[in-house]
């Protein structure tokens, strides 16, 4: 089956680190990956996305390049601030057969003191 | 969310009673979704509606849950006889061009 790991929070950084998030996936074809943010007392939304191999995304400052030899699509970003401070999904949504259920990961929560 | 009403944004309700979550969409999403979000979990996914297709209830946790989408649009997750387990954030989202877009979310509370 379809299923997107990522690592288990919570990540505490002091503001202007460098953080990385990993996300590595599961997939029966070829699949679009997606990093949704959930800011506190927020919904979820779009942070980026990356439709095939060898994509970058990029919004605000993060990065995830999709490495489909590792399948893996790492989130980073050089340095965080503390409007940072969010819970972070790694998701999957497959391309093929007209089936588009979006696959979510556990969620890492990133805490970013001054 | 951009896209996605739901309500009521929270609910409390006494243990065996039974409960409705509506989301409501605009118009021209095909996809639309049901997750769970429990205190310090991750994102469950419960049931997943594209088109005239029949439903993923997949991941519905018990045959009390219970989900429809009527016309293509509105859908309503009903839960029969509540259980504490069952507090949680409910979330809708809609997917449109490859993306899922999130509502806010309904804060169920089983006291």
């Amino acid at each position: 089956g379809n299923s997107v790991t990522q690592m288990e929070g919570p990540v505490t950084l002091s503001e202007e680190a460098f953080l990385t998030i990993n996300c590595t996936y599961t997939a029966t074809g070829y699949p679009s990956l997606f990093w949704y943010v959930q800011y506190p007392g927020e919904g979820l939304q779009l942070l980026l996305k990356a439709t095939k191999a060898d994509d970058k995304g990029s919004n605000k400052g993060f990065e995830a390049t999709y490495r489909k030899e590792t399948t893996s699509f790492h989130l980073e970003k050089g340095s965080v601030q503390v409007s940072d401070s969010a819970v972070y999904f790694c998701a999957l949504r497959l391309n093929s057969g007209g089936y588009q259920k979006v696959t979510f990961g556990i969620g890492t929560k990133l805490q970013v003191i001054p | 969310g951009a896209g996605v009403s739901q309500s009521p944004s929270n609910k409390v309700t006494e243990k065996g009673k039974d409960v409705e979550l509506r989301c409501d969409p605009i118009s021209g999403h095909t996809a639309l979704y049901w997750y769970r979000q429990s205190l310090g979990q991750g994102l469950e996914f419960l049931i997943y509606f594209q088109g005239n297709s029949a439903p993923d209830k997949s991941g519905l946790p018990s045959d009390r849950f219970s989900a429809e989408r009527t016309g293509g649009s509105v859908s309503t997750l009903t839960i029969q006889r509540t259980q504490q387990e069952d507090s949680a954030v409910y979330l809708c989202a809609v997917g449109k061009r490859g993306e899922a877009f999130f509502g806010q979310g309904t804060r169920l509370t089983v006291v």
